[in-house]
């Protein structure tokens, strides 16, 4: 699976937006662009995902560079409850059924201030 | 909003014995897979199941671990002989399609290894 680089640590406050940066220079055609968060002593939680186009959900959106070698999660304005670790995987659609896995990083650990 | 239980929350278990962690994944969902964090790492994918069978599984996943869907709703991890080194969170989760869909995760059973 082609590789992602995140900051290992972020910052915001209450009510601001946030903007977690990911790169994956060498993501292929194929590769979908997932994120997902953990929050403290949780599973994993989907958040959004897409392959070319920006896309919104109610969670958040993500912003896909032209060249897909990276993204961005935006949170439009950060809770309290948004403190988690923001994780950034590639899934690549061309595996077919043997490609299910999520492959996770350190992720970013999020820290939201009030 | 469908949940993945998993049950036991918390178990402790003497090295050498068998444990078999719970879980009842979201019952529209084909794709079923079991993740584990060890305390402070990161998540790792464990193996991946899907129409009766494992379709994919890690390094980790060696002879000592096993999957299996004994009825229409749950979906259970044994590990035959346990290890100090198995203590960790494993987390269960499903999802409907492969690279395109979202993992729905469980909150997780804690393994405790005494």
């Amino acid at each position: 699976d082609a590789k992602t680089t995140q900051p290992n640590s972020m910052e915001s406050n209450e009510e601001e937006p946030v903007h977690l940066p990911c790169n994956h220079s060498t993501i292929s055609g194929t590769d979908y662009i997932h994120w997902y968060r953990q929050l403290p002593s949780q599973g994993p939680e989907y958040v959004i995902h897409g392959l070319t186009s920006n896309v919104n959900n109610r969670m958040a959106s993500l912003a896909i560079a032209e060249d897909r070698k990276s993204s961005t999660l935006i949170l439009h304005r950060a809770t309290l409850r948004d403190a988690a670790v923001y994780y950034c995987i590639l899934r690549d659609l061309k595996r077919g059924q043997a490609g299910t896995a999520l492959i996770f990083g350190k992720g970013t650990t999020l820290s939201v201030s009030s | 909003e469908p949940e993945v239980t998993q049950t036991p929350s918390h178990q402790v278990t003497q090295m050498g014995q068998e444990v078999i962690l719970r879980c009842v994944p979201i019952s529209n969902h084909l794709y079923f897979y079991w993740y584990r964090q060890i305390l402070g790492q990161k998540v790792e994918f464990l193996v991946s199941f899907y129409n009766n069978e494992i379709s994919e599984k890690s390094e980790i996943f060696d002879d000592q671990f096993s999957v299996e869907r004994p009825d229409g709703s749950n979906f259970t991890l044994k590990i035959r002989s346990t290890k100090l080194e198995d203590s960790a969170m494993y987390f269960c989760a499903s999802s409907i399609l492969q690279a395109t869909s979202a993992h729905t995760f469980g909150s997780g059973t804690r393994l405790t290894v005494v």
